[in-house]
């Protein structure tokens, strides 16, 4: 089974520059999360959705963060514009459903520095 | 809101020897709980999980974790620690209630010396 696929892997950009993440789940999951995680603290949830609708998108800045999911099945992620703290891994994770306690698989991540 | 608190964002342990990670949860009702484990270069992994039923949970690897409500607790243990060990632990709490939403803890780095 392949399993979450993000890219790119690493990206450097300059502050106020725009950058897009790309997020492929695994097939046939219905629900897809996007983390933020910054270096010496735990991901943190940016934003959440089942099939292409948002379910969760509370801790979104949504001044410069905006994310799609269109045909429920691959997401992308955008900054616009970039700033110095943006610097982050950017977890992508996808469960079967919206389950409670139901498992999240995780891509490798695309590590974001914002110079 | 739900949160979670791990103890000691670095351990070390000998190879041979017990690990204990600890985790302590904040949330109104009991909720779901997971630990996670992040290898260098890798995406996190699901190690073990606690819904309902018998709050002893055995994970992959030889991880076992149990649940103490009295204790707001979730530690993660291990007998006898592998080198292959070494990685990041992440605690987890998702609500019982509604949809899941997970909340993760900090992070504990387990070193394991030879």
């Amino acid at each position: 089974e392949a399993g979450v696929a993000q890219s790119p892997r690493y990206k450097i950009i300059e502050k106020r520059q725009s950058v897009a993440f790309w997020c492929n789940p695994i097939s046939g999951h219905a629900t897809l999360y996007w983390y933020q995680q910054i270096l010496g603290q735990g991901p943190k949830l940016l934003i959440q959705f089942q099939n292409n609708g948002v379910v969760d998108d509370s801790q979104l800045p949504k001044d410069r963060f905006s994310a799609e999911r269109l045909k429920g099945v691959d997401s992308t992620l955008k900054i616009q514009p970039a700033k110095l703290e943006d610097s982050a891994v950017y977890l992508c994770a996808s469960s079967l459903v919206r389950k409670r306690g139901e498992k999240l698989f995780f891509g490798s991540g695309t590590q974001l520095s914002v110079l | 809101a739900q949160s979670v608190t791990q103890l000691g964002s670095h351990v070390s342990v000998s190879e041979g020897a017990l690990v204990l990670l600890r985790c302590n949860y904040s949330s109104s009702v009991p909720p779901y709980l997971f630990w996670y484990v992040q290898y260098p270069n890798q995406g996190l992994q699901l190690l073990l999980k606690y819904t309902t039923g018998a709050t002893l949970v055995k994970g992959i690897n030889g991880f076992e974790a149990e649940f103490k409500k009295s204790e707001t607790s979730f530690h993660l243990t291990k007998p006898s620690a592998h080198m292959s060990d070494a990685a990041e632990y992440f605690c987890a709490v998702s609500p019982s209630g509604g949809y899941q939403k997970v909340t993760f803890g900090i992070g504990t780095k387990l070193q394991v010396i030879p």
